[in-house]
């Protein structure tokens, strides 16, 4: 089976930086993913690592170890629109575009 | 931009009605999925399609079924809603291989009374 630990909730201020965390136990495994979801809208994708190492996107970077089946989404240079549900996801049949098994979602809430 | 485009964004349901949830994608996109989402437990996978007619139960199937009769649409639908299905559910499409992702509608909010 498939499990994906998030802590529930981060509080962090404008400006800081925050790693939302993620392990995994999977019995298979090909790459982890992070979505993005305000409130009342829809996920959405931010970011995908299929190998080991830190992948950068502006103010957001990923980071994958699979040999410690954990992985971390980095937010640099905070800012209140930042103030959403993260959620990790791993994909268990190949890619970052096939069935996917979300974590149970971090709330950040970014303050002033 | 692609769009997902689910046909409720509210509804509401009597316990023992049939309830269809409807969801169509304009980029010819290949795979389809629908998710439903609870408080405190994230984004759980009911069925997923990777062709037209072709399906596969997800993680929590029972009391749903799915049609795919067209490559841009995929329905969920609840034989006999029950008051346990109340949820958000949420549609994504994504192409078969690429690194951009699910691309995820807006959600239908389902009160089943």
């Amino acid at each position: 089976g498939q499990s994906l630990e998030q802590p529930s909730e981060v509080t962090a201020v404008e400006g800081a930086i925050v790693q939302i965390n993620c392990t995994y136990q999977t019995s298979g495994f090909y790459g982890l993913s992070w979505y993005q979801q305000h409130d009342g809208g829809a996920p959405t994708f931010l970011s995908y690592n299929a190998l080991d190492g830190l992948e950068e996107t502006g103010r957001f970077s990923s980071f994958l170890s699979r040999s410690d089946s954990y992985g971390y989404l980095l937010l640099q240079e905070l800012q209140m629109k930042d103030s959403a549900s993260y959620f990790c996801a791993v994909s268990p049949y190949g890619g970052a575009t096939n069935k996917l098994i979300f974590g149970t979602g971090t709330l950040l809430a970014v303050q002033p | 931009d692609v769009k997902v485009t689910q046909s409720s964004r509210y509804l509401v349901k009597r316990t023992g009605e049939k309830v269809f949830l409807e969801c169509v994608q304009d980029m010819d996109h290949e795979n389809m999925f629908w998710y439903r989402q609870d408080p405190g437990l994230g984004l759980r996978l009911i069925y997923f399609s990777y062709d037209v007619k072709m399906k596969e139960k997800g993680d929590i199937p029972e009391g749903y079924s799915v049609s795919r009769e067209k490559k841009e649409r995929f329905s969920l639908i609840l034989e006999s809603a029950s008051t346990n299905q109340t949820s958000m559910y949420l549609c994504a499409s994504s192409p078969g291989q690429s690194p951009s992702g699910l691309h995820f509608g807006n959600g239908t909010r389902l009160t089943v009374t």
